[in-house]
């Protein structure tokens, strides 16, 4: 059993549909991480938490809007989004951002973009 | 610019015997390794991991070894199991200053154990 929830498994959703990801982790875990996976590629970050403030940004689109409203929970806000977004979105938490804190990672919320 | 490449895609082997999977790196800021494995339809699972100072590191059945001025990282798992049939994907990550907790992934290798 995964220790970081991620709801919904799979969403389907139209290019002017707005939906939202949602994590959550019962670690106590202060550092959480939205990654991108495409087919046969490795993930891709693109974005940190660390103690409910916004990290790291890696020059994702604004079409993806990331909120951490406590500790536990992580959300990733979808507006507008395009076919090329289609991918698998993988939450993590790790105790603190650091390099040497292992990552735990939920089992993915599979996107799709009509 | 790939920073951590695993230059083969997939491994097979029998149960019982070893597993080697490599991994090389080019950037030098990295200080800290992970290998992550990945079932289908799952999340990655962490597995080990070492730090730049040392340059091995046990747990149970798999080993990492670092090979810092090589800039090559292998794990080792021993013996194999058909259990261990997934992909495994190795990480790095760098020191403060540098998107500090970001990991780097290989693009992955596909192990598969034969009973």
């Amino acid at each position: 059993d995964t220790e970081v929830t991620q709801t919904p498994k799979h969403l389907v959703m139209g290019m002017t549909n707005k939906k939202s990801l949602k994590c959550e982790q019962h670690m106590g875990h202060r550092a959480m991480y939205w990654y991108k996976q495409k087919a046969k590629k490795p993930p891709e970050l693109m974005f940190v938490y660390s103690y409910e403030k916004l990290s790291i940004n890696e020059s994702v689109p604004s079409r993806f809007s990331p909120e951490c409203p406590n500790s536990s929970l992580l959300n990733l806000h979808l507006h507008a989004l395009q076919p090329e977004d289609s991918a698998l979105y993988l939450c993590a938490s790790s105790q603190w951002q650091g390099a040497d804190q292992p990552q735990h990672f939920g089992d993915g919320t599979r996107l799709s973009i009509l | 610019d790939q920073q951590v490449k695993q230059n083969s895609p997939s491994l097979s082997v029998q149960e019982g015997r070893i597993s080697i999977l490599n991994c090389d790196y080019t950037n030098s800021m990295f200080d800290y390794f992970l290998w992550y494995k990945k079932y289908p339809a799952e999340g990655p699972t962490f597995l080990i991991s070492i730090s730049s100072i040392k340059d091995k590191n046990e747990d149970g059945r798999f080993t990492v070894f670092l090979n810092k001025s090589a800039k090559h990282l292998s794990l080792h798992i021993v013996p194999s199991q058909p259990g261990d049939s997934a992909v495994y994907f190795c990480a790095a990550s760098g020191s403060p200053g540098t998107s500090y907790g970001k990991l780097t992934f290989g693009q992955g290798t596909i192990l598969t154990v034969h009973p």
